[in-house]
């Protein structure tokens, strides 16, 4: 079975700090790694995957995510927040024989001004 | 989010009542799948659907029915709901559920359902 973990509900940075929202999986084989964002009333938006290759991912709006096989980690990062991003970030994670995308909690990120 | 798109936004029903949520994507791609979202908990995969065959039944109440006519659209019927059924209801869409799990889902903006 495949599962996602994101630890924490609730991040809060200021405006222009890094900010990190952390995603520890399990999948069976090479794991297919995705990050999405919610703004409210809103449906989830693709940001950026990790497939293979260089474990440093770059995605949209600045963000960028880092796997780390050794200790199953898909965090998602970007080096200075603004307020707009604001929204529910959600991890997910597919095996390599697998359609179903299995999805973390989500954590909402709020950066204040 | 013009990509994939779901009508109506926001539905109020009875538990009598009998309605429908319809999805269309425009990226010509031939997997969707509906999804339920309830606050504070995971996304559920509900239904999935492959070149127009239903592919996945994740164990959901008779009292929803999907229909997928064509591989653009997809339908979800629902009649006798409960308040327990009250969620945000999510389409998306992928190029082809079985090529293997590089593929990413594209979602639409979402129904939000209210049963009353």
């Amino acid at each position: 079975a495949q599962s996602v973990a994101q630890p924490e509900d609730q991040v809060n940075v200021a405006e222009g700090n890094p900010l990190t929202v952390k995603c520890t999986y399990s999948v069976s084989g090479n794991p297919y790694l995705f990050w999405y964002v919610q703004y409210p009333n809103r449906g989830l938006q693709f940001l950026l995957k990790y497939i293979t290759g260089d474990n440093l991912v770059k995605g949209s709006y600045g963000f960028e995510a880092e796997f780390n096989k050794s200790q199953t980690s898909f965090h998602l990062k970007k080096p200075s927040a603004l307020v707009s991003d604001s929204a529910l970030y959600f991890c997910a994670v597919r095996g390599n024989n697998d359609y179903k995308l299995s999805f973390g909690a989500g954590t909402t990120v709020t950066v204040r001004a | 989010e013009t990509g994939v798109t779901q009508t109506p936004r926001h539905l109020v029903m009875g538990m009598t009542n009998k309605k429908s949520l319809k999805c269309e994507q425009h990226l010509g791609h031939n997997a969707m799948y509906w999804y339920k979202q309830s606050a504070k908990k995971p996304l559920e995969l509900m239904f999935v659907y492959n070149f127009k065959e239903q592919t996945e039944n994740n164990s959901v109440p008779s009292r929803f029915s999907p229909e997928c006519p064509n591989s653009s659209h997809l339908f979800l019927h629902l009649h006798t709901l409960q308040p327990e059924d009250s969620a945000l209801y999510l389409c998306a869409s992928s190029q082809d559920s079985a090529s293997g799990g590089e593929e990413t889902q594209y979602f639409g903006p979402g129904t939000r359902l209210l049963v009353l």
